[in-house]
């Protein structure tokens, strides 16, 4: 089946840096790809829509000057969370779609975030 | 506003007993529906998704859709120990390339 990765898979950081992020598509090309946050005992929050060659879609609330995205490539997407506040510590997922006819998404392993 | 609901549980039973899992959605345009495992600290794997009213059955799992209800569920036959985890229900408004919509989750259980 079709596989992403995410990089790195744990990050410890101090408050004030900024972070990246890297979702990648490894055997399929994603015109499209979601990133998730997840807080602890909590279900998967769609935070925006990453558009290959395009600026990406945020949901309401998720403030697009702290977490940007770039979707470099067909099989890239990468999510920088700046200037990270501990009340953004929390599990980062992303996923693709696969292209039609088939409607399955493919989640990365996840992103692990602390912010000290 | 999209909405998809599911009893957070904890859902205990033993093991070899039948788990069954419920979830309702808003959006009646929904046309996608799927069933992810989460273990704690991992990312959601596909169970099963599902289209059509009716049943689905994947070896030990059965999904069923009831557009008319708007209500899925997803049965597990013969529970194991290692079925225990966290099973997220998500939804699909719109064709291939939309994000998903996920309830809170049902903690599973199953006792040895």
């Amino acid at each position: 089946g079709a596989v992403v990765s995410q990089h790195p898979s744990r990050v410890i950081c101090k408050s004030g840096t900024s972070v990246k992020i890297e979702c990648r598509s490894l055997d399929f090309q994603a015109t499209t790809m979601f990133w998730y946050r997840q807080f602890p005992k909590q279900s998967l929050m769609l935070m925006a829509t990453s558009n290959e060659g395009s600026k990406a879609t945020y949901e309401q609330g998720v403030e697009k000057d702290k977490f940007l995205i770039n979707h470099a490539s067909l099989t890239l997407s990468t999510l920088t969370v700046t200037s990270a506040h501990p009340e953004d510590s929390s599990f980062y997922i992303c996923s693709a779609p696969t292209r039609p006819p088939s409607n399955e998404q493919f989640f990365g392993p996840g992103t692990r975030l602390t912010v000290l | 506003q999209k909405e998809v609901e599911q009893n957070s549980g904890p859902l205990s039973v033993p093991e070899g007993a039948i788990a069954s899992l419920n979830c309702t959605y808003s959006d009646r345009g929904s046309q996608s529906f799927f069933w992810y495992r989460q273990y704690s600290g991992k990312s959601p794997e596909l169970i099963m998704f599902i289209y059509s009213n009716g049943d689905k059955e994947d070896g030990r799992f059965t999904a069923q859709l009831n557009k008319a209800s708007q209500y899925v569920s997803l049965l597990i036959r013969d529970s194991q120990p290692s079925d225990s985890a966290t099973y997220l229900c998500a939804v699909k408004v719109g064709q291939a390339g939309t994000a998903l919509i996920f309830g809170k989750g049902t903690t599973l259980s199953v006792s040895s």
